[in-house]
């Protein structure tokens, strides 16, 4: 099955820095890496996402990329703001061709600390 | 949370008994999932629906059931609750004829001692 590994697991900046969180994924068959966000207590909350089309995507301050050949993608986060401190999950998903549904494997996450 | 309430958000149960959570959606969404969140492991699928009594195994299912008898409610049953299945329990929708996201419900925070 798919294997996705997430790096830093814990992340640290200034107010205002970028910050950059990455993920490899294993299976060339994946086509789909939606990126969420995790407050305490609550559930992912979906940020941005990518599909396996597009090389880069971005949404203000937050932009992913994607590298198919070496099967890795990123989230760059710029200007980080204390608001922004969070879990980060990446994830990686192949289509069951029998249910249609996208099935998601995750990375363990990266706790980000944005210091004022 | 995308119109979907989870039930109860917080139990404590004791090993060896039964135990059901409930995910409910307002969305009309054909998909559903459930995952596991572990610390140090991230979210690991254990089931999913693609409609109506239609259910499927993910990777982490030994110990688990589902039920979808209505296109709104999706439920996890732990037949006989150990201490490895004490977890936060986050439900998830999607409906692909729009696209492949998924959106998550608040969580239910189980304890078995």
């Amino acid at each position: 099955g798919e294997n996705v590994e997430q790096h830093p697991s814990t992340l640290s900046v200034q107010e205002g820095d970028s910050a950059v969180i990455k993920c490899t994924y294993s299976d060339s068959a994946s086509n789909y890496f939606p990126w969420y966000k995790q407050e305490l207590g609550k559930g992912p909350q979906l940020i941005i996402d990518i599909r396996s089309n597009v090389g880069e995507k971005k949404d203000q301050r937050i932009a992913v990329t994607l590298n198919k050949t070496a099967k890795h993608f990123s989230l760059h986060i710029t200007e980080t703001q204390p608001e922004d401190s969070a879990v980060y999950f990446c994830a990686a998903s192949i289509r069951d061709s029998g249910a249609g549904s996208y099935q998601l494997t995750f990375g363990k996450g990266t706790k980000l600390s944005v210091i004022p | 949370d995308a119109g979907i309430t989870q039930s109860p958000r917080h139990k404590v149960t004791e090993t060896g008994t039964p135990v059901t959570l409930r995910c409910h959606q307002t969305e009309n969404h054909r998909y559903m999932y459930w995952y596991r969140q572990d610390p140090g492991h991230g979210l690991r699928l254990i089931h999913y629906s693609y409609g109506v009594k239609d259910t499927d195994k993910g990777e982490v299912s030994d110990g688990y059931s589902v039920s979808r008898s209505k296109t709104e409610d999706f439920l996890l049953t732990l037949e006989s609750a150990t201490s490895s299945q004490t977890s936060v329990y986050f439900c998830a929708i999607s409906d692909t004829t729009g696209g492949y996201e998924q959106y998550f419900g608040p969580g239910t925070r189980l304890t078995v001692t």
